[in-house]
């Protein structure tokens, strides 16, 4: 069974630093993960994916995800953080190939400072 | 080429009605999955639609159906609603055997 993690449910940095999630899973095949961001009364929009390959992905918006298999994780990073950034963000894992149940983490709620 | 679209936005339901939830399918997609939104809570699956039947289910009670049309449109019934069923829920499109599923705005449904 597929289940992830996010350390955190809610992370404040300051405008211009350095943003992480931390998102770790399970899985018990070679997993797609995701990550999705959504602001307030809105849908999710998808930020990156890992599928295979290269496991450092980039994403919209300046941000990138560094899949590591000898840790189960996926985090997410930004060098920068801006204003705009402050949203809730979900990883998510999908180990069912072309059937698609995707299980999320519970969010974590990201603050940005000025 | 259009995105996900859901309707309607908002709805206020009593408890023990039924609701009925819209979803249109991005172009060119396939298969629609449902997600059930708890306020505070990650999206939790419910069901899985491809070639108008359903493909997989998570833990949702009966009561939870839905349909997918030939245009690949789908909805979700709830039938006999319950305080709990309070929740945003979503609607996401994809190609099947394609990974990245593109989800709508959301239905907020309020149960009294």
């Amino acid at each position: 069974a597929q289940s992830v993690t996010q350390l955190g449910s809610h992370v404040s940095v300051s405008e211009g630093a350095l943003v992480l999630l931390r998102c770790n899973y399970s899985s018990s095949v070679p997993p797609y993960l995701f990550w999705y961001v959504q602001y307030p009364n809105q849908g999710l929009q998808l930020l990156l994916k890992y599928t295979t390959g290269a496991t450092l992905v980039k994403g919209i918006n300046g941000f990138e995800a560094e899949f590591k298999k000898s840790e189960t994780s996926f985090h997410l990073t930004k060098p920068s953080a801006h204003m705009s950034d402050a949203a809730e963000y979900f990883c998510a894992v999908n180990d069912s190939g072309g059937y698609q149940k995707v299980t999320f983490g519970t969010g974590t709620k990201l603050q940005v400072i000025p | 080429e259009t995105g996900v679209t859901q309707s309607p936005t908002h709805l206020i339901k009593t408890r023990g009605q039924q609701v009925t939830l819209r979803c249109s399918s991005q172009s060119g997609h396939n298969t629609v999955s449902w997600y059930q939104q708890a306020l505070g809570q990650g999206p939790q699956f419910i069901f899985q639609y491809y070639r108008e039947e359903e493909n997989g289910r998570g833990n949702f009670p009966p009561r939870f159906s839905g349909l997918q049309f030939p245009n690949y449109s789908s909805e979700l019934n709830v039938n006999a609603l319950e305080l709990d069923d309070s929740a945003l829920y979503l609607c996401a499109s994809s190609l099947r055997g394609v990974s990245e599923a593109f989800f709508g705005q959301g239905t907020r449904l309020t149960v009294v």
